[in-house]
């Protein structure tokens, strides 16, 4: 199985600030309809998962531009250009690839 | 607006079962994949099972096999986890997702579904 790692663990940002989400796979998510299925999700403290980017680098609407995705192959990466207070919560990876679908363990951003 | 609101989750024994509900509305249901994700209290995220537009096709992970079922009414726009021989790993808040593995877009709120004597 597809194993999908998130780094850091914990966050700590400055409003106004940058941050980003590493995520890395054990295998390619690339898939053989040429597609790389790694999504991005925010679940907000008390919330479900929001869906914020698939396919990479696809913002869903209704997603700030301050979030953008980016990467290839096995190495992917989350970005908030400037960190605002309603970004707190839980980010997950996952990789839709590859069967079973498999999720990161999750990066907690919260404000300094 | 898509709504998804899940249904039947509960307190239930070690071995028993459960039969959770998601109601859908907003979309047009026929023409999605549908899944389950769950999360146990405080951690991350499990891909549960998933079910093709017409329920012609299923897939579970090795965790829930054989124990858990994924169905779905189109008729109702209604999915469905019928979860047998539960087990203390198996409390979790369960979401249901519209969208398959590619998908994934939206998500219910989630039902808690608590296995303990």
């Amino acid at each position: 199985d597809v194993v999908m790692t998130q780094s850091p663990l914990s966050l700590p940002v400055t409003l106004g600030q940058p941050a980003s989400i590493s995520c890395r796979s054990s295998q390619s998510l690339v898939h053989s309809d040429g597609n790389t299925y790694l999504i991005w999700f925010q679940q907000r403290p008390g919330q479900s998962p929001r869906r914020l980017i698939y396919k990479v680098s696809n913002r869903d609407s209704g997603v700030p531009d301050r979030f953008s995705g980016s990467g290839s192959g096995t190495d992917f990466t989350l970005k908030i250009s400037t960190v605002e207070a309603e970004d707190v919560g839980v980010y997950y990876c996952m990789q839709g690839t590859h069967w079973p679908p498999a999720f990161g363990g999750g990066t907690k951003v919260e404000i300094k | 607006e898509v709504q998804l609101v899940e249904s039947g989750g509960d307190l239930v024994l070690p071995g028993g079962s459960l039969r959770l509900s998601c109601a859908a509305s907003g979309f047009t249901f026929t023409n999605y994949w549908m899944t389950w994700v769950r999360q146990a209290p405080g951690k991350g995220l499990e891909w549960v099972a998933t079910i093709k537009t017409d329920g012609s096709e299923s897939y579970h992970v090795d965790s829930v096999k054989g124990r858990f079922t994924i169905s779905r009414d189109n008729a109702k726009n209604s999915l469905h986890l019928h979860m047998n021989s539960l087990r203390a790993e198996d409390t979790a808040v369960y979401y249901c997702a519209k969208g398959g593995t590619h998908d994934g877009d939206h998500w219910g709120q989630g039902t808690l579904v608590t296995v303990s004597s």
